[in-house]
């Protein structure tokens, strides 16, 4: 049972453009929303959060929206840099509970 | 350096075997994650513990084992490994999962 799903393995994005990376949940549990940036042989970085008492948060080139009723959030990087290039994971948690859930990861690359 | 510490960065080992992963949580950090990410697969939750104590468990299958130690360095240990258990071997550790967790490099693990 995916609880958080990320439906677009990869996404390629022209330099300077807008990237939007999609992800969806099922549990309405879910308080907490993080997105995690992931290079090769490396392990996930934390790169933005948002609770669920919000809609959206912003921090830099990162903007994440929530969007509770359709169980839907979505990180905006504006504008794209050619060092955006990674894979994006979705991660949430329910209240009370430390453990994140992961989606599968959205490949980002930016075309220069 | 993210400053969680995973040791080793690869293995290689036949079916059947058994190995232990290591895991230094970053200074200060009472939590540490283990989660499993297998070839398109997402972060699959494996199990935490708080301050040497089992936290919560994730799908963990019967032949894997964790500990965290005093000095609060954490062990996975995998026997009787199978072909399906090569996968990528992530630690994370966190005080208060604000900010979500901070990761470790990984281990490679190749089962052959």
């Amino acid at each position: 049972d995916q609880q958080v799903k990320q439906n677009s393995p990869s996404l390629s994005v022209q330099e300077g453009r807008i990237s939007i990376l999609n992800c969806d949940y099922t549990n309405s549990m879910f308080d907490y929303f993080l997105w995690y940036k992931k290079y090769p042989a490396e392990g996930p970085t934390f790169l933005i959060s948002i609770s669920s008492i919000k809609d959206k948060n912003e921090d830099g080139r990162f903007t994440v929206f929530l969007n509770k009723s359709a169980k839907h959030l979505s990180l905006h990087i504006v504008p794209s840099q050619p060092g955006d290039s990674a894979v994006y994971f979705c991660a949430a948690r329910g209240f009370g509970n430390e453990k994140l859930t992961f989606g599968t990861g959205t490949r980002l690359t930016i075309i220069p | 350096d993210s400053g969680v510490t995973q040791t080793p960065k690869h293995l290689i080992t036949a079916t059947g075997q058994r190995v232990t992963l290591r895991c230094s949580p970053r200074s200060g950090d009472l939590s540490v994650y283990w989660y499993q990410q297998s070839l398109d697969q997402g972060l699959q939750f494996l199990i935490q513990y708080y301050n040497g104590e089992e936290r919560a468990k994730g799908n963990i299958l019967e032949r894997f084992s964790a500990q965290q130690f005093p000095d609060l360095h954490s062990e996975l240990n995998l026997s009787s490994l199978e072909l399906g258990d090569s996968a990528l071997y992530f630690c994370a550790s966190s005080v208060d999962n604000n900010y979500g967790y901070t990761f470790g490099s990984g281990t490679r693990l190749t089962v052959v």
